[in-house]
């Protein structure tokens, strides 16, 4: 298993602005995930981030939107970029493999 | 494409009960279905995981089965309560590396 965490676990920010999620891992792992959870529903996936490689992003969502770093095997940061309130969500990462996946607690953004 | 039904969306019971949450796929080419719990406003705990090959898995009061060809899963809860209240889904993980959730149900166990 593996513990995952983030950061910030909540923020309100101004339509406009960008904000970056930090997602840290306790142990090495090769893919990490990247889902939103818009209020009521389900999680849709983002991206998937390899070390080492560019993300790949999952119909619907851009590079230019979410851009994803992946700078080694325990961490990697989302951006949410030119917010609006339509981007209010949880940001959710996660990591492991693609069958079995570890969740971090979530980061709650609402735009304003 | 997977499709991941969760019904009922929402389900009230008084403490003690016990109760079936139901989860359905369209596709049965899966890998492995696992069960989550969400707290309100947070991530993710993972109760169970079936791989392909298991009819059920078991955690103390949790019991999951899974009927792969009839796409379906069931997650029983026994002597419900009150802080077993929160959201729970179902998500199916496919051969291709895409996981599917469902919409959840969300469970409320009165004392």
């Amino acid at each position: 298993s593996a513990v995952i965490s983030q950061k910030p676990s909540r923020d309100i920010c101004q339509r406009g602005t960008s904000l970056t999620i930090q997602c840290q891992v306790d142990s090495q792992v090769t893919m990490m995930f990247w889902y939103r959870q818009q209020p009521g529903q389900s999680l849709t996936l983002i991206a998937t981030a390899n070390q080492g490689s560019e993300a790949t992003y999952e119909s619907g969502f851009v590079i230019d939107k979410f851009p994803i770093s992946r700078p080694n095997l325990t961490f990697s940061t989302l951006t949410v970029s030119n917010m609006s309130p339509e981007d209010s969500s949880i940001y959710l990462c996660s990591a492991g493999h693609p069958y079995e996946q570890y969740f971090g607690p979530g980061t709650r953004l609402t735009v304003t | 494409k997977q499709e991941v039904t969760q019904i009922p969306a929402a389900l009230s019971v008084p403490e003690g009960e016990n109760l079936v949450l139901n989860c359905s796929f369209t596709d049965s080419a899966i890998y492995n279905l696992q069960w989550f719990r969400q707290d309100p406003g947070k991530g993710l705990t993972s109760l169970l995981l079936i791989q392909s090959s298991q009819r059920e898995q078991t955690s103390g009061r949790l019991n999951a089965s899974l009927d792969k060809s009839s796409g379906r899963s069931t997650l029983y809860i026994a002597a419900s309560q009150p802080g077993d209240s929160a959201t729970y889904l179902c998500a199916v993980a496919q051969a291709n590396n895409d996981m599917r959730f469902g919409a959840g149900t969300r469970l409320t166990v009165k004392p």
